[in-house]
């Protein structure tokens, strides 16, 4: 399964861009690459998920190179409360229909005033 | 509302006690998953299921059983076996046909020793 390397912490200011990278190496032929949030005491939240190329919602912008071995979540113009730990998922069990994930330590995302 | 319900929010656990924690949904979503987080760390897995009457172990299931005699309810018991039971537990579930698909969390329990 792809393992993936991520910062452990960063740190912003409110009304800027964050970007997050996210290394996966090994990443296969079929598999997605997914961002979860956690707050606190609190079960992970999806954020995005994409393919290749590039993907927009209203939350976040994701960004897959064409060789797929990293991705970059983008968030816009940050505030207090995107505080958080975003993690990078990649891969599943192969030879199983099921979307198991794998969660790394994450990256610490600290928004300051 | 739908979603996934953990109940209790926090629970004690006696030395050589088992104790159960319950996790349903009303997703009607088929797969259902245990994890557990330590403090400063990422969700390991502990079981999982994808369809009614089968599960399957995850990364660090000694210690632990699990039922899914319902397709809504995944629940958890944390047996004497297990020597270092103290974690934040979280369920989640997911359609469970592909490995693009998304995982629902619920608020977790944080189980603590007496």
């Amino acid at each position: 399964l792809a393992k993936t390397t991520q910062p452990i912490s960063m740190d912003s200011y409110e009304g800027q861009e964050v970007n997050i990278t996210c290394s996966h190496n090994n990443i296969a032929t079929n598999d997605y690459i997914t961002w979860y949030q956690q707050f606190p005491s609190q079960g992970p939240r999806f954020i995005i998920q994409g393919y290749k190329t590039k993907v927009t919602n209203e939350v976040a912008s994701l960004f897959i190179p064409a060789d797929r071995k990293s991705s970059t979540l983008s968030l816009p113009r940050v505030s207090l409360s995107d505080t958080a730990v975003y993690y990078c998922l990649v891969g599943h069990d192969r030879g199983s229909t099921l979307g198991r994930l794998y969660f790394g330590r994450g990256t610490q995302l600290t928004v300051w005033p | 509302d739908g979603g996934i319900t953990q109940s209790p929010k926090y629970l004690f656990r006696k030395e050589g006690q088992n104790v159960t924690l319950s996790c349903e949904q009303n997703l009607n979503h088929d797969a259902m998953y245990w994890y557990r987080q330590d403090p400063g760390q990422g969700l390991r897995l502990i079981y999982y299921s994808q369809i009614v009457n089968d599960f399957q172990k995850g990364d660090i299931a000694e210690g632990y059983s699990v039922s899914r005699e319902k397709k809504e309810s995944f629940p958890l018991t944390v047996t004497s076996a297990q020597k270092n039971p103290t974690a934040f537990y979280l369920c989640a579930s997911s359609i469970g046909r592909g490995h693009e698909e998304t995982q629902y969390f619920g608020p977790g329990t944080r189980l603590l020793v007496l």
